[in-house]
């Protein structure tokens, strides 16, 4: 199985601050890569498919970069409603999750 | 509007059975692949199980095959997950989710599975 090594594990920011979260596939995924944000006792909500495509609804400050094996979710300018935990995702075999990026309020 | 309800969770002694199901509303239910995600409490999220279109073809995690079986019923559009021999390891929120435009672009609220005796 691809493993994902997301990073950090936990990050602390405020609101207006710019926010990037790292993940790094243990092999090429061909920007089979979608990004998640998750809220207390929620279902994961779609960001971003296929490394850069911004899931429909899903604001603008939200973007995502890479290639091969590493990748990039970027929050341009926090906002308070984008605390929570965030996932990468890779589907290019069989589908993993990274461990999840915990963003909370400085 | 897209929806996937799941039911069927609960509290369950290990080696029993349980049944999920997963009501799907919004698309054309028959023309997408569905699947079953689950998250340990506190833990990170894990694919379990998946299913094409027609129910053809099915697939699952090394830990759970022999054990799960995944199914639909097409003109109910409804998804379901049959989890037999349970151990405490299967304890999580189980989902369902299907691809309608990427893998796992829609999910539903969730349902617990607790195993324990």
């Amino acid at each position: 199985d691809i493993q994902m090594t997301q990073s950090p594990s936990l990050l602390s920011a405020s609101v207006g601050d710019r926010v990037t979260i790292n993940c790094k596939a243990s092999q090429n995924i061909n920007k089979y890569l979608n990004w998640y944000q998750q809220k207390l006792g929620e279902a994961p909500k779609l960001l971003i498919y296929n490394t850069n495509n911004l899931q429909t609804g899903i604001p603008s400050r939200f973007s995502g970069s890479g290639s091969g094996t590493d990748y990039t979710l970027t929050i341009s300018s926090l906002q308070p409603e984008d605390f929570g935990t965030y996932f990468c995702f890779q589907h290019n075999s069989w589908p993993t999750f990274g461990a999840g990026t915990k963003l909370e309020l400085k | 509007e897209v929806q996937l309800v799941e039911s069927g969770g609960g509290l369950v002694q290990p080696g029993r059975s349980l049944k999920l199901s997963c009501a799907a509303s919004g698309f054309t239910f028959s023309n997408y692949g569905m699947h079953w995600i689950r998250q340990a409490p506190t833990k990170g999220l894990e694919w379990v199980a998946s299913i094409s279109p027609s129910g053809g073809s099915t697939y699952y995690r090394d830990s759970v095959k022999g054990r799960f079986t995944i199914s639909r019923d097409n003109a109910k559009s409804t998804l379901y997950l049959q989890m037999d021999s349970l151990r405490s390891e299967d304890t999580a929120t189980y989902y369902c989710a299907t691809d309608l435009t990427t893998r796992f672009d829609y999910w539903g609220q969730g349902v617990m599975v607790t195993v324990s005796s």
